[in-house]
């Protein structure tokens, strides 16, 4: 099955500065990847996905990178804010269709200091 | 839009008893339905997938016989935790798909955090 590996399990940022969350998954067949953030005690949110037909996407500051051939896609979050503080987890799903599931890593809890 | 409930969004029970935790769609209909259980500080571990109107296609390693799912409409899926044991405290999410134009995407329910004394 797909295995989906996040590193490192915390980043610290200064506010204003970039951050990027680089994840791993390993089945060639996936072909979504989502990332979620969440805060404490709070559900899982969708920020942005992308689908293997393109190799970047952006919304305001927040952009995603696919890499196929290396089988990498990192988030990358500009001009961070205190509020961008939360746990963010990437996932893969290697297929879709009614079956097709969700396959997360293990998390990385982002903090930005003011 | 795509907006998903989950109830109770907490409960406190007795060991040996069942609870039942309900997760609805609010503005779409939902095909597949999907329970998650979450620890402190860990990542989603996916229990089971419920597409409505069939049995569940639970994960490995997960008893179906105690965590039992219904999908009965394209809106709403339950998870009864049976028999309930201090080890099955935990934080339980739901996520539902196939809002229009959502594909692949999940939605997340806020979550019920079982607690079992």
């Amino acid at each position: 099955g797909e295995n989906v590996e996040q590193h490192p399990s915390t980043l610290s940022v200064q506010e204003g500065d970039s951050a990027v969350i680089k994840c791993t998954y390993s089945d060639s067949a996936s072909n979504y990847f989502p990332w979620y953030k969440q805060e404490l005690g709070k559900r899982p949110q969708l920020i942005i996905d992308i689908r293997s037909n393109v190799g970047e996407k952006k919304d305001q500051r927040i952009a995603v990178t696919l890499n196929k051939t290396a089988k990498h896609f990192s988030l990358h979050i500009t001009e961070t804010q205190p509020e961008d503080s939360a746990v963010y987890f990437c996932a893969a799903s290697p297929h879709t269709g009614a079956n097709s599931k969700l396959t997360f890593g293990k998390g990385i809890t982002l903090s930005v200091r003011p | 839009g795509a907006v998903v409930s989950q109830h109770p969004s907490w409960v406190i029970c007795k060991s040996g008893t069942s609870v039942k935790i309900e997760c609805r769609s609010l503005d779409f209909q939902a095909t597949t339905m999907f329970w998650y259980r979450q620890f402190p500080k860990q990542s989603l571990m996916l229990m089971a997938t419920s597409n409505e109107g069939s049995k569940a296609t639970y994960e490995q390693g997960v008893e179906k016989d105690k965590f039992l799912i219904n999908h009965a409409s394209l809106t709403l899926s339950t998870l009864t935790v049976t028999s309930a044991h201090p080890e099955d405290s935990s934080f339980y999410i739901c996520s539902a798909r196939n809002p229009p134009g959502g594909g692949d995407t999940q939605y997340f329910g806020p979550g019920t955090r079982l607690t079992v004394l």
